[in-house]
């Protein structure tokens, strides 16, 4: 079952401006993580951040966790042609799920940047 | 290391036939997972492992689905027999401490069943 749930689905923007997507979820968690994935490839891990940290930062990305609001965000800043790609939260299975250890995925967001 | 290996990279296959797609994990991973995705449900977990044995296979759609992990270096997806609806792009990935850190992922094998 998907916990995590990003939007917008699609977004399209020019080369240089910043890009926003949201994610939100419905368990108490532990962590969350963002991934990206180019079109035809496997995913690939972005940024994790846990659950008792508000801020996470890396190059150009920057990554915000609420939990009071079961959400998070990831915001890319001066994006490139070659950010264009989808991107993925996910969840551990939260802290009722005793010793599971798997991720809940979101549908994504299929980011557009355009030169 | 060069990463989770997946074989075959595309696999067309008629509609009755077996299909094994094959996985190699990071070396000193010890969870591996296998997902399916597809453009109408997304990202859908079908197994996971934790030093070889089978945890959750929750996600396994029906009993045509089976999966396996002789040792901590390879793992099988086996569909018997396959359907159409079994069309997707089928991904192994492994971590060391399962959702609680980053996973890796394979290239992904694409089955097209016709």
């Amino acid at each position: 079952s998907q916990q995590g749930e990003e939007d917008p689905q699609a977004l399209s923007i020019q080369e240089g401006e910043n890009a926003t997507m949201n994610c939100s979820y419905k368990t108490s968690i532990n962590n969350l993580q963002w991934y990206r994935q180019n079109s035809g490839r496997g995913l690939v891990h972005l940024i994790l951040i846990r659950s008792n940290e508000r801020e996470k930062h890396s190059g150009r990305l920057r990554v915000t966790l609420d939990t009071s609001k079961k959400s998070s965000s990831l915001l890319i800043t001066a994006s490139r042609a070659a950010d264009t790609a989808s991107y993925f939260c996910a969840t551990d299975a939260g802290k009722d799920a005793g010793n599971n250890r798997k991720l809940i995925w979101g549908l994504g967001t299929s980011l557009a940047v355009n030169p | 290391d060069a990463g989770v290996i997946q074989s075959p990279r595309h696999e067309v296959t008629e509609m009755g036939q077996e299909v094994t797609l094959r996985c190699k994990p990071i070396s000193g991973h010890d969870y591996l997972f296998w997902y399916r995705q597809t453009m109408m449900r997304g990202l859908e977990l079908l197994i996971y492992f934790n030093n070889n044995v089978p945890i959750d296979d929750s996600g396994m759609p029906e009993d045509r689905f089976s999966a396996k992990m002789p040792n901590a270096s390879f793992s099988t997806l086996k569909i018997q027999p396959s359907e159409p609806r079994d069309s997707a792009v089928y991904f192994c990935a492994s971590s060391n401490r399962g959702g609680f850190t980053e996973a890796f992922f394979g290239q992904g094998t694409r089955l097209t069943v016709v």
